[in-house]
This record gives structure tokens, C-alpha cells and sequence, in this order.
């Protein structure tokens, strides 16, 4: 079965720091992965997403992502992160039943020390 | 343009309770899923309406259930409410059926507590 997993539910980094969130996937073909962040009381807004070609996809504020399929892997990192970053950040695949139906992880909550 | 939007945005309901949930898509998109998110989980399926026709349904009980208009909005039904069933309801939209190449737009959510 389709599956995300999320391994650090906490991360505390320093205002500036660099930043790598994780997520590994279980999936038997190529995956479409999506990286969103949920602000506290928000809904969901994406940060960037998978389909195919460059493993390195760029996505708004300032966040990148890199697919690894020998690791099964889809990597969030920021090189410098701000204070605004501190939120939940969900990584999700997308189910090979082929409807919009999206199978998250637990979510990593990211707090921001100054 | 406005996003997807979402009524109410809170709700409290006693066990036993009936609910509805409401969602409206972005101007355009065809396509409208529901998702639940219990506190400390991610967010788990629960529908997906595309052209007003149910195209997939999650692991939950037939106490949901939902229906999509001409307008293409979109409600979501809660019978015999538990306890379980307090949430964080989201609502996304898209322009196609898949998310390949169209990626779901989140609305703020309706938080749902059941008490």
C-alpha cells in the first residue's frame, strides 16, 4: 500500500539556519510528490510538487526539494530559514487509483528560534 | 481571484448530531475533494467530486457522505455524530480529476468539535 512517512515530528532550528525536512514514500511506480505547509488555523497551501523530469524542483518561498528514487525520497530543504517558516509542513503522494486523492505523512512542525 | 472557501468555519455539535459542511472551488475548477484531518495527523481522504459524479471514495464510514451542485459546490454530510469525528474538514479544489499537472487548492477548513 501507498504510504508517507515523515520520521522528525519536531525540529527546532535557529532564525537563518539552514533546513532539511524529510520524507520517505512507498510507492511502486513513479510517484507524483508534493511538498504543503499549514499555518496554524490555515488550510494547506503548496510549496511545490513532482511529476517528472529535474529531480530538483524549486518552489515559492524560497524552498527546494529533491527526488531521490533510489532512496525513495523527497527532501524539503531551505538554505536560510525565517522566522515566518515556523509552521507544519506536510510531504504527500499522490494514489495510483487516479483520482484527487492525495496520501500525507503525519506532518513535521518546524519552530523557528530567533 | 478568491480561493476555495469554506462555511463555517467552526462548529460545535453534540454526539448523535447531524452536520453540513459547505465548499466552494475556485472560479473554474470542476473538481472538488474533501479531506479530514484529526489533531497531530495529516489530512485523510474522504471524496472526490468531479462534474458532480463521485470519482473516489476514502476509508469512512457510510454515516459521510456528499453531493456536488451544477455550480459545482460542494457539501459534506455528517450523520450520528461521534465523539471521533471532531476535525479540521478541508475542502480543495482542482481543474481535472487527477492532480497530474493540477494540484489541489486548500480551503482554511470548518473545525468541527463534537461534544
Amino acid at each position: 500500500a501507498q504510504s508517507v512517512t515523515q520520521p522528525d515530528i519536531h525540529i527546532t532550528v535557529s532564525e537563518g539556519a539552514s533546513l532539511e525536512l524529510r520524507c520517505n514514500y512507498s510507492y511502486g511506480a513513479t510517484p507524483y510528490l508534493f511538498w504543503y505547509v499549514q499555518s496554524p488555523g490555515q488550510g494547506l497551501q503548496l510549496l511545490l510538487k513532482y511529476f517528472s523530469g529535474d529531480t530538483l524542483v524549486q518552489g515559492i518561498k524560497g524552498f527546494e526539494a529533491e527526488f531521490k528514487r533510489s532512496q525513495s525520497s523527497f527532501n524539503l530543504r531551505k538554505p536560510s530559514v525565517h522566522w515566518s517558516d515556523a509552521a507544519e509542513y506536510f510531504c504527500a503522494v499522490e494514489y495510483s487509483g487516479g483520482y484527487n486523492k492525495l496520501i500525507f505523512g503525519a506532518g513535521t512542525r518546524l519552530a523557528v528560534h530567533p | 481571484d478568491a480561493g476555495v472557501t469554506q462555511s463555517p468555519t467552526h462548529l460545535i455539535k453534540t454526539r448523535g448530531q447531524h452536520v453540513t459542511l459547505r465548499c466552494s472551488p475556485i472560479s473554474g475548477h470542476k473538481s472538488v475533494s474533501w479531506y479530514q484531518q484529526v489533531l497531530g495527523q495529516g489530512p485523510q481522504f474522504i471524496f472526490q467530486y468531479y462534474e458532480k459524479e463521485e470519482r473516489g471514495r476514502g476509508n469512512f464510514p457510510d454515516r459521510f457522505s456528499a453531493r456536488q451542485f451544477p455550480n459545482y459546490s460542494s457539501e459534506l454530510n455528517v450523520n450520528a455524530l461521534l465523539l471521533g469525528d471532531s476535525a479540521l474538514y478541508l475542502c480543495a479544489s482542482s481543474t481535472r480529476q487527477g492532480v497530474n499537472n493540477s494540484p489541489l487548492h486548500f480551503g482554511n477548513g470548518t473545525r468541527l468539535t463534537v461534544t
